[in-house]
């Protein structure tokens, strides 16, 4: 799956800074999607995307932005970080949208001092 | 809104026993999918089950959907250490839902 990219892989940053998390995507996929990881919630989905300048809220949306220029790339912002989002973070694409096949990335683990 | 129920949260095992582990959700899905982590790695998709009543096999496993699509089952025969990891489901409501709902997921450890 070393078609989806995500960077940093790993970041610490302090309560208040705004951090983007980086994906990108070689397979041209349609959709793309953000989700958070924590110890006894499993994934939840933060935000989505159908098509580039398409994006809509998931489960978990609240202090986070997300855009879509381009088809192969989906930033996630965390505007004004608190420690509550401390997580790990994947990215996940799917040629056939959220009925089909995701492909996760490597995921990137955030810490918020 | 809906929910995915996954049990058990933690399974050990001998090698060469049988694991199952089950999904429930609150509504009827429309599919589900099924991914496994393995420790310090990302979800990687395994298999999608579309029809009530629906069987499917990879090997040592096997998948299942409920009659009503409300439940579904992993179950892998004689375990072995590869097969350490998390697995999840992960439900689809209906038409125009795009939240695929995961489970809490079912940790497997795998005793040689």
């Amino acid at each position: 799956d070393a078609g989806i990219t995500q960077s940093p892989r790993y970041k610490i940053t302090e309560t208040g800074r705004q951090v983007t998390l980086m994906c990108h995507q070689t397979w041209s996929h349609s959709y793309m999607f953000w989700y958070r990881q924590d110890l006894g919630h499993g994934l939840r989905l933060i935000y989505y995307s159908a098509a580039a300048d398409i994006t809509d809220k998931g489960e978990v949306p609240d202090g986070y932005v997300v855009s879509r220029s381009k088809t192969e790339n989906f930033p996630l912002t965390l505007e004004s970080a608190t420690r509550s989002q401390t997580s790990v973070y994947f990215c996940a694409s799917s040629e056939s949208g959220p009925a089909g096949k995701q492909f996760f990335g490597p995921g990137t683990r955030l810490t918020v001092l | 809104g809906q929910q995915v129920m996954q049990i058990p949260q933690y399974q050990h095992v001998q090698e060469g026993e049988d694991f199952t582990t089950y999904c429930n959700s609150s509504t009827t899905l429309s599919n589900i999918q099924w991914y496994k982590q393995r420790p310090g790695g990302h979800p990687v998709f395994l298999i999608q089950l579309v029809k009530s009543g629906e069987v499917k096999k990879q090997k040592r496993l096997t998948f299942q959907f409920g009659e009503a699509k409300k439940n579904s089952s992993l179950h892998i025969t004689a375990t072995q250490t590869t097969d350490v990891g998390t697995y999840f489901c992960a439900g689809l409501t209906g038409a125009g839902s795009y939240q695929l709902t995961f489970g809490k997921g079912t940790k497997l450890s795998v005793i040689p």
